[in-house]
C-alpha cells in the first residue's frame, strides 16, 4: 500500500533555530496537510495546500511557519525561529480528492531545547 | 461550543462487549465526516468514513445525524486489538479543506 513518508523521524533543535520537516506524498495525491500534536493533546490542523498554494491555515500557523513544494515531490514545513512550545509531533497527510480521507505519515517528533 | 466534541472517556470494557462513541460538531455546513483510530504515539489511521445513510464495516457501524449534528461509532464484539484512541474528524466546509479533529476517546479492552 502506498505510504506518506516523513523525515526526519526525530529532530532536536535549539530554541531560535530554523527547522525544515519533509514529507513525500503518495504519488497521485494533490491535497497536502500539516498537523501537530502536542504530547497528550489532540491533533491540531495547521495548514492545507493545493495547486501550489495554501488553501487554508489555522491560527497556529503564524508568520514563523511556511510550507512549500519546491520540487514537485517533497512537501515541506519550515519553522523559522523555533520556540519551546513548538515541541510536538508533526504529521503530514495527503489526499487524492477534496474533503476525502487523508493518509498520514508516521510523523516527525520535534524537540526544542 | 467546541468545533468537534467527543465523549471524554476512557472506556474500559471486557472483550466481546459492545461500545458506542459519540461526537458532536458545531458547523452545520460540515460535509465530510470520518472516524480515525490512533495508537499510542502513532499516526492517525482511517477507520471509516461516515455517510448520511449510515454505514457498516464488519464489527464497526457509523451513523450520522445531520439535524442533531451528531456522529456515532459502534464497535461490536470488542477485541483486545481495538484498544486505542478513537478520533472523530470533520471537514467544516470553510472553503479551504480545513480538517478538525476531536480530542479523542480512549478505549481499553480487557481480557
Amino acid at each position: 500500500e502506498p505510504e506518506v513518508t516523513q523525515t526526519p523521524s526525530h529532530q532536536v533543535t535549539q530554541m531560535g533555530q530554523e527547522v525544515i520537516l519533509r514529507c513525500v506524498p503518495i504519488s497521485n495525491h494533490l491535497y497536502f496537510y500539516w498537523y501537530r500534536q502536542i504530547l497528550g493533546q489532540k491533533v491540531e490542523f495547521l495548514v492545507s495546500f493545493y495547486n501550489n498554494e495554501i488553501s487554508e491555515k489555522s491560527e497556529i500557523f503564524d508568520d514563523q511557519f511556511s510550507v512549500e513544494r519546491p520540487d514537485g515531490s517533497n512537501f515541506t514545513l519550515k519553522i523559522r525561529s523555533t520556540k519551546l512550545e513548538d515541541s510536538a509531533m508533526y504529521f503530514c497527510a495527503t489526499g487524492d480528492r477534496e474533503n476525502q480521507p487523508q493518509h498520514f505519515g508516521d510523523g516527525t517528533r520535534l524537540s526544542i531545547l | 461550543r467546541k468545533e468537534v466534541e467527543q465523549d471524554p472517556g476512557p472506556f474500559n470494557v471486557p472483550e466481546g462487549a459492545t461500545v458506542a462513541f459519540n461526537c458532536t460538531y458545531s458547523n452545520s455546513a460540515s460535509q465530510s465526516f470520518f472516524w480515525y483510530r490512533q495508537d499510542c504515539r502513532k499516526e492517525p489511521k482511517l477507520l471509516m468514513s461516515v455517510y448520511s445513510s449510515g454505514n457498516e464495516d464488519g464489527r464497526f457501524t457509523a451513523q450520522l445525524n445531520r439535524a442533531s449534528q451528531y456522529i456515532s461509532l459502534l464497535i461490536r464484539d470488542s477485541k483486545l486489538s481495538d484498544s486505542a484512541t478513537y478520533l472523530c474528524v470533520v471537514n467544516p466546509n470553510t472553503g479551504g479543506f480545513k480538517t478538525i479533529f476531536g480530542a479523542g476517546t480512549r478505549l481499553f479492552v480487557k481480557a
